[in-house]
């Protein structure tokens, strides 16, 4: 089975500055789907960014861009003039293009932005 | 255009007991999805329903079963509570002929006593 490895429980930034959390995950398929989402105190789980491995250009949408490293099988997220709204876990996911729709979760971080 | 909606929000029941959660897809969507979440982890895979039946499900007992209806949506039926299955459940849900990311509800949160 696919793993998501989160090695960074908490992390914290100061608001206005850039904040990147860690992802790896362990697979022997070539051809899949990574995701970030975001879960406020609200607890409903917000879909932030995605990349598809056969696409070598890095996934951006606004203030956050991932660097994706299919080689080394990592998939950060990068999150740039950070806000106060930005605060909650965020989750990074896999899913196969092959055997299935099974999202496979990270355990999270929980990022603080600092006023 | 509604989301993903999920009911009831909170539940307690005891020990022994069965519970019945609900779940309405996301309009356009014909695939759903169910995670159970413990405090302070990642949503781990129930099972996943489309076209009315079971397609694939994860390393969970028989004690959780499901069904999906006609009109997509879903319900998660978990017997024999124990302690254990507090959690926050998710529904997520999907379309298999659209676009590969799933949605979410904003879950239902169900305490054991």
């Amino acid at each position: 089975a696919q793993t998501v490895t989160q090695s960074q429980p908490e992390m914290s930034v100061q608001e206005a500055e850039t904040v990147t959390l860690s992802c790896t995950y362990d697979t022997s398929e070539s051809d899949y789907y990574l995701f970030w989402y975001k879960q406020p105190p609200s607890r409903q789980m917000i879909l932030v960014i995605r990349q598809e491995a056969y696409k070598q250009q890095n996934a951006t949408e606004n203030r956050f861009s991932v660097n994706f490293q299919k080689a080394a099988k990592s998939f950060s997220l990068k999150i740039s003039d950070s806000q106060l709204g930005d605060a909650a876990m965020y989750f990074c996911a896999y899913r196969s293009a092959i055997t299935g729709n099974q999202f496979y979760f990270g355990t999270g971080t929980s990022l603080t932005v600092i006023p | 255009d509604a989301g993903v909606t999920q009911s009831p929000t909170h539940l307690i029941k005891t020990r022994g007991q069965q519970v019945t959660l609900r779940c309405s897809p996301k309009s356009g969507h014909d695939t759903v999805s169910w995670y159970q979440q413990a405090l302070g982890q990642g949503p781990q895979f129930i099972f996943q329903y489309y076209e009315e039946e079971e397609r694939q499900r994860g390393n969970f007992p028989d004690r959780f079963s499901g069904h999906q209806f006609p009109n997509y949506s879903s319900e998660l039926n978990v017997n024999a509570l124990l302690l254990g299955d507090s959690a926050l459940y998710l529904c997520a849900s999907s379309s298999r002929t659209g676009a590969y990311e799933q949605y979410f509800g904003p879950g239902t949160r169900l305490t054991v006593t």
